[in-house]
């Protein structure tokens, strides 16, 4: 799986959009890009996930760059809630037999009033 | 639907005694993961299970840690003997076979084990 490199931590306004960068230069063209965040004493949560059209659920966009090798995950309008350490992914989309997550370091966001 | 169950929620031991966990994953969910996170990390694959069979366990110190998936349903972790470099959080998460599993996890809350 294609290694990723996030920053440490960023902080956001509440209201305003939070942009999450990732960058993954040797993603091949069959590796997705995933996103999970994980809330303070609580399991890791599933928000998005892409190949290389954008993509946008009740959560996210996912902005992929047309080469891939970057992405952005946008929280369109952050509250407090949002406040996590976000993870970016990078793997191919295996069978269900070979799903394992591959977590690094992530960014920790912190949202403030 | 009720999500991953995991217990207990915190554990104090000393080093060198035994640990276990339990985890009962949401219903109906074919495969089952434990990871370990370290303080300042992200979590870490330990051992997947398909059902009750094992799919990946490369990364289990299976000299001290062991699991089971007893009638691919609830699985238990157990630790014997502890070693001070064990104190982590130990999540517990599932997926239901199909395509929704192909990309999505749920986890537990975790149990976090201090090992004194």
């Amino acid at each position: 799986d294609a290694k990723t490199t996030q920053p440490t931590s960023m902080d956001c306004a509440e209201g305003r959009a939070a942009n999450l960068p990732c960058n993954h230069s040797t993603i091949s063209g069959n590796e997705y890009v995933y996103w999970y965040r994980q809330i303070h004493s609580q399991g890791p949560q599933y928000i998005i996930h892409g190949l290389k059209n954008n993509e946008t659920n009740e959560m996210a966009s996912l902005i992929i760059t047309e080469d891939r090798k970057s992405s952005t995950l946008i929280l369109p309008h952050a509250t407090l809630r949002d406040t996590a350490v976000y993870y970016c992914i990078v793997r191919v989309l295996r069978n269900n037999a070979g799903n394992m997550l591959t977590f690094g370091g992530g960014t920790r966001l912190m949202v403030k009033p | 639907e009720a999500g991953v169950a995991q217990s207990p929620r915190y554990k104090i031991i000393e080093k060198r005694q035994s640990v276990a966990f339990w985890c009962n994953p949401i219903s109906g969910h074919a495969t089952l993961y434990w990871y370990q996170q370290i303080l300042g990390q992200g979590p870490k694959l330990l051992i997947q299970f398909q059902n009750n069979g094992v799919v990946d366990d490369s990364q289990l110190p299976k000299d001290r840690f062991s699991a089971e998936r007893l009638k691919g349903v609830d699985s238990t972790l157990k630790i014997q003997p502890a070693k001070l470099e064990d104190s982590a959080v130990y999540l517990c998460a599932s997926s239901p076979w199909g395509s929704r599993g192909l990309y999505e996890q749920f986890f537990g809350p975790g149990t976090r084990l201090t090992v004194l």
